[in-house]
């Protein structure tokens, strides 16, 4: 089955620093690849979405690659702010139709003053 | 917009009972889902449904039955609730068309004793 992992750790950076998370999947070819950022007690909230015929997406300070050789992911922050602190998922499209996502369990980023 | 919303936000049952989510988006979107978040996990799949009057089961759905009683609401229901199933509820819906992004509820915390 198909599986994600993204770095259980927590990643801590300097405010205006750039933040690089890390996505990885195996046992699947997703056509298309999301990132969310979820805040404690909070739902996610979608960020960015990079097609598998898609190398690079930017939105302001964010940035995601895909590569598909590779089966990874990369999403970068850059100068980060203490108010990007978050938990930020990674969601690739499931298998059987319905649109369904089949989502990391999330690295939780804190930037620091 | 209200977007989603779900009630209620806090839930405690004891081992047996019955309880049922409810779930409420105005966005006119087709789809809508039942996630639970457990430590550890990540965002599981627990029901979705492609349009008014399809359900299907996702990753999880043991334990569970979901009613899609309109467009806009999606409700989730624990028969006899147990302790395994302990954990936050989210539910989230999707615009028609294409491929695009899911839209998070503010999740609902249940406690099973």
């Amino acid at each position: 089955s198909q599986k994600i992992e993204q770095n259980s750790e927590a990643l801590n950076i300097q405010e205006g620093k750039t933040a690089t998370l890390t996505c990885n999947y195996t046992n699947y070819s997703p056509a298309y690849l999301q990132w969310y950022r979820q805040d404690p007690g909070r739902g996610p909230v979608f960020l960015l979405l990079i097609r598998e015929n898609e190398k690079e997406k930017r939105k302001e300070r964010l940035k995601v690659t895909f590569d598909t050789t590779l089966k990874q992911s990369l999403f970068h922050i850059t100068a980060s702010q203490p108010a990007d602190s978050a938990t930020y998922l990674c969601a690739l499209d499931g298998t059987g139709g319905g649109n369904k996502l089949t989502f990391g369990t999330g690295t939780q980023l804190k930037v620091e003053l | 917009n209200a977007g989603v919303t779900q009630t209620p936000k806090f839930q405690v049952l004891k081992t047996g009972q019955s309880m049922t989510l409810q779930c409420a988006q105005d966005m006119n979107h087709n789809s809508m889902y039942w996630y639970r978040q457990d430590p550890g996990m990540g965002l599981r799949l627990i029901y979705y449904s492609a349009s008014e009057g399809t359900t299907d089961k996702g990753e999880v759905p043991n334990g569970y039955n979901v009613s899609r009683l309109n467009k806009r609401e999606f409700s989730l229901r624990l028969e006899s609730a147990a302790p395994s199933q302990t954990s936050v509820y989210f539910c989230a819906s999707r615009p028609p068309g294409g491929v695009t992004e899911q839209f998070f509820g503010p999740g609902t915390r249940l406690t099973v004793l």
